[in-house]
């Protein structure tokens, strides 16, 4: 199994901030990469495909980058409805795997 | 546009066996490429795949719970069957089923609790 590894799992920012979350997997996947968002009590929501495709509808103010091994989302200034926890999953291989999460929060 | 809803009972006993239904619009299963697949996430953790089933039949399970889980599809009906033997409370979970590898469409999830 690949497995997808979020960094940081956590992290606090102020509205206005510049975040980055980062994904690695343990083995090459190409661009096979997507990365969701998830508010409490709500089911995630597609953000990025491919790595770095932006869903329809979803803000330019997400962006994803990388390929291989390691990959970044960044949220270029950060709005209160970003406030959230996100994940990553690798749809490279069989099992489809999902990183751990990263929950932005409010400092 | 696409949708996807999960149907299924709130609560199962242990030992029980699990049947949930995703019922789709939007989008066939008998069109080439197209996949629907189940994922879960038990309260306060991280999601986990669980299944997909592919518009040839091809099917794909998650290695850890392969002998207990089925995937079929009807594509008259629009719908997806996840079906899980042998239920624990570890198995407490929303369940979501979505569309495509990538997931681009999700259900609203439904809470499965395993209670005796």
């Amino acid at each position: 199994d690949i497995q997808m590894t979020q960094s940081p799992s956590s992290l606090s920012a102020s509205v206005g901030d510049r975040v980055t979350i980062t994904c690695r997997a343990s083995q090459g996947i190409s661009n096979y990469l997507a990365w969701f968002q998830q508010k409490a009590g709500k089911a995630p929501k597609s953000l990025i495909y491919a790595a770095s495709s932006l869903q329809s509808g979803v803000p330019s103010k997400f962006s994803g980058s990388g390929s291989g091994t390691d990959f970044a989302l960044t949220i270029s200034s950060l709005q209160p409805e970003d406030f959230a926890t996100y994940y990553c999953q690798q749809y490279y291989s069989f099992p489809l795997t999902f990183g751990g999460g990263t929950k932005v929060e409010i400092k | 546009q696409i949708t996807l809803k999960e149907s299924g009972p709130t609560l199962v006993k242990p030992t029980q066996t699990l049947t949930l239904t995703c019922t789709f619009s939007g989008f066939s299963l008998s069109t080439s490429g197209v996949g629907v697949g189940w994922i879960r996430q038990p309260p306060g953790k991280a999601l986990e795949w669980l299944a997909l089933i592919y518009w040839d039949d091809d099917k794909r399970y998650s290695p850890s719970l392969k002998s207990r889980l089925t995937i079929t599809k009807d594509t008259s009906k629009n719908q997806v069957v996840l079906t899980m033997t042998n239920m624990d409370p570890v198995d407490t979970a929303t369940y979501y089923c979505a569309h495509s590898l990538a997931a681009d469409y999700w259900g609203q999830g439904t809470l499965v609790t395993v209670s005796s």
